[in-house]
């Protein structure tokens, strides 16, 4: 089956700096590679679509200086949460699609981020 | 009002019941339906697609009603290991590739 990965599982970081998640698919080619973020007892928040060799598409009110992505190839999409803040403090998922053209996704384990 | 509104229960039933939960949508233009479960700080899984005319994947069921909006999984035969959050998710096409995610149900197997 599809498999993604998701890189760290977890980070601690203090006020103002900033951290890069890697989401990778490791047996396909995603084209396309999805950023969700999932704070406690709510749902999964769309934040950007990272298309493989052009600009991430943002969804309203996500910040794109805030929340740079990075989708340099069929295979690897990166989340760099700059200067980051306690409020950012969430549970980061991607997710990728098949190349194939299909509509499910399929997700990665998720980075929990604690900014404290 | 809410995209994608389940009952966020718990729901609490005994091993072995049968038990079924619902979602509604809002937006008639949607095109794709999903079913994903999603254990305790975990990421979701893929447990079915949805499709018009019903679509069933050994104890479990799923209906969809364009006309109301609604989408239903229907779980029989309830295993301890079926403990999970249930999230319904939409997909309204037309180039937003992205997933809309409800709150999810929380199902609680009992033995």
């Amino acid at each position: 089956g599809a498999v993604v990965s998701q890189h760290p599982s977890w980070v601690i970081c203090k006020s103002g700096t900033s951290v890069k998640i890697e989401c990778r698919s490791l047996d396909f080619q995603a084209t396309t590679m999805f950023w969700y973020r999932q704070f406690p007892k709510q749902s999964l928040m769309l934040m950007a679509t990272s298309n493989e060799g052009s600009k991430a598409t943002y969804e309203q009110g996500v910040e794109k200086d805030k929340f740079l992505i990075n989708h340099a190839s069929l295979t690897l999409s990166t989340l760099t949460v700059t200067s980051a803040h306690p409020e950012d403090s969430s549970f980061y998922i991607c997710s990728a699609r098949l190349a194939s053209g299909s509509l499910e996704q399929y997700f990665g384990p998720g980075t929990r981020l604690t900014v404290t | 009002r809410k995209e994608v509104e389940q009952d966020p229960g718990p729901f609490n039933v005994p091993e072995g019941a049968t038990v079924a939960f619902n979602c509604t949508y809002s937006n008639s233009a949607s095109q794709s339906f999903f079913w994903y479960r999603q254990d305790c700080r975990k990421e979701p899984k893929l447990l079915m697609s949805v499709y018009s005319s019903g679509n069933e994947d050994g104890r479990f069921t799923a209906q969809l009603n364009r006309a109301s909006q609604y989408i239903s999984l229907l779980i029989r035969d309830s295993k301890l290991s079926d403990s999970a959050t249930y999230l319904c998710v939409v997909n309204i096409g037309g180039g937003a590739d992205g997933l809309t995610f409800g709150k999810g149900t929380h199902l609680i197997i009992q033995p």
